[in-house]
C-alpha cells in the first residue's frame, strides 16, 4: 500500500498564485522529499526535509513536516506556467522510498 | 543530470514472451531501484539492489526478477509479460554516502498485447 497519499489529486491556478499540496503518510520516516515530474519524464528532485526539521526553502518552494501528525506541505509560491506537472511526496526509511499517488498541478497562463 | 539511461525507452510485447529491460548509470551509486508508474498508483517499487549481486523485492515484484552483475547496469526482466504489466517503468539511483535523493532515468513505456 501506498505511504503517501498526495491532497488534492489536481489542482489548477493562475499563474502568480500560490499552490499548496498535502501529503500525509503512516509510519516513521527518516526524511520526507518532494519531487516533480513533468508530462512523459522522469521524476526531479525538488526538496528534502528531515524527520527533526519542521520547514524548509529552497527558492520559490516551501516545505513544511508535522511528524505528530504524519504530513507534509509543499507550497509553490508565484507560480508559472512552467510550473505545471505533478508533484510526489516520497517518505524513505532505510534505503527505501516509498512514493504517494501525486497531485497534478496545472498554472494557466 | 544524472547518469541513467533505460533501454528500450519504447517496447511493444505480446502476452507470454520474456522481455528484459536495462538501466545503466555512470555515477557509481550503490543503489539501483525499478519502480512501476500506472495511473492512480503513483510509483510502486518493484525491486531494489543495494550492492553488485544485492537484491530485494519491493512492494509489486510478483512476475518479475532482477540482475545485477556490474555497479553500473541492473537488469529487470518480465519472465512471462503478461497484459497487467503494461505499464511506464522507472529506473533510480541514490548512494547514502552523497544524500538520500534518488536520480530518476527517462523511462521505459512497455505495451503487452
Amino acid at each position: 500500500s501506498q505511504q503517501g497519499e498526495e491532497d488534492p489529486q489536481a489542482l489548477s491556478i493562475q499563474e502568480g498564485e500560490n499552490a499548496t499540496m498535502n501529503c500525509s503518510y503512516k509510519t516513521s520516516i527518516n526524511n520526507l522529499q518532494w519531487y516533480r515530474q513533468n508530462s512523459g519524464r522522469g521524476l526531479v528532485h525538488l526538496i528534502l526535509i528531515r524527520s527533526n526539521e519542521r520547514e524548509k526553502h529552497s527558492g520559490r518552494l516551501r516545505v513544511t513536516l508535522d511528524t505528530s501528525k504524519k504530513s507534509s506541505s509543499l507550497l509553490i509560491t508565484a507560480s508559472r506556467a512552467a510550473d505545471t506537472a505533478s508533484y510526489f511526496c516520497a517518505t524513505s526509511g532505510t534505503y527505501k522510498y516509498i512514493f504517494g499517488t501525486g497531485t497534478r498541478l496545472k498554472v494557466l497562463a | 543530470d544524472a547518469g541513467i539511461t533505460q533501454s528500450p525507452r519504447h517496447k511493444v510485447t505480446e502476452t507470454g514472451t520474456p522481455v528484459t529491460l536495462r538501466c545503466h548509470q555512470t555515477e557509481n551509486h550503490r543503489y539501483m531501484y525499478w519502480y512501476r508508474q500506472d495511473p492512480g498508483h503513483g510509483l510502486r517499487l518493484i525491486h531494489y539492489s543495494y550492492g553488485v549481486k544485492d537484491t530485494d523485492k519491493g512492494e509489486v515484484s510478483d512476475g518479475y526478477s532482477v540482475s545485477r552483475s556490474k555497479t553500473e547496469d541492473f537488469l529487470l526482466t518480465l519472465e512471462s509479460a503478461t497484459s497487467s504489466q503494461t505499464s511506464v517503468y522507472f529506473c533510480a539511483i541514490s548512494d547514502p554516502t552523497v544524500g538520500d535523493t534518488q536520480y530518476f532515468g527517462p523511462g521505459t513505456r512497455l505495451t503487452v498485447l
